[in-house]
């Protein structure tokens, strides 16, 4: 299957901007997700990319892609306590259902 | 509007005991997926429904493990004579189709603690 890797850790500074980083193996990989998870909570979608696309916006959020370099980033603005979580980027082929998901990127926010 | 809901949010049973675990998926999805979270192997695909299409249980870990889905809406996930390694968080989701990238949204998921 694909292989999906993340950055296990992250700690950001309240009110700074956190990247999350995701690198995938699959070319063919044509629909890109990131989903927060909360402790305690099920999985939930933040925001996802098209293949076809190389950035997408939706407010604080950010996403890039680079599809030659196989790349995938989160950016998250002004990040808040709130925005403490386990990050998990997943990806999905053209024909595909099974997600193949990153073994989560675990972001802490300090004051 | 209401999300996938499963049940039980917790569960806490012996070795070699059956478990039953709920998914109600998002009203209109006709795509279910099952998925298993453990520390050792991350998210994993269990199982996928779609209509009255044949389910695809390649992810299924054992034939301990079964999944049915009653009239194109709640989905039951199946383990009999449980064993310590089941122990992790099921997760279900639903989308509103299989193919073009439709989104999958996810429950709270069942944790299942094998004494």
């Amino acid at each position: 299957g694909e292989d999906v890797e993340q950055s296990l850790f992250l700690s950001v500074r309240e009110g700074d901007s956190s990247v999350i980083n995701c690198t995938y193996t699959d070319s063919s990989s044509t629909y890109l997700y990131w989903y927060k998870q909360e402790p305690g909570a099920g999985l939930q979608l933040l925001t996802y990319i098209f293949s076809n696309m190389d950035m997408k916006q939706d407010q604080r959020l950010t996403v890039l892609l680079n599809k030659k370099d196989k790349h995938l980033s989160l950016r998250i603005a002004d990040t808040q306590t709130g925005d403490s979580a386990i990050y998990f980027c997943a990806v999905l082929g053209l024909n595909d259902y099974k997600l193949s998901f990153g073994a989560g990127t675990t972001v802490t926010v300090r004051a | 509007g209401a999300g996938v809901s499963q049940s039980p949010s917790n569960k806490v049973t012996e070795k070699g005991k059956d478990v039953e675990l709920r998914c109600d998926p998002i009203s209109g999805h006709t795509a279910l997926y099952w998925y298993r979270q453990s520390l050792g192997q991350g998210l994993e695909f269990l199982i996928y429904f779609q209509g009255n299409s044949a389910p695809d249980k390649s992810g299924l870990p054992s034939d301990r493990f079964s999944a049915e889905r009653t009239g194109g809406s709640v989905s039951t996930l199946t383990i009999q004579r449980t064993q310590q390694e089941d122990s992790a968080v099921y997760l279900c989701a639903s989308s509103l189709g299989a193919k073009g990238g439709q989104p999958q949204h996810f429950g709270d998921g069942t944790r299942l603690s094998i004494l």
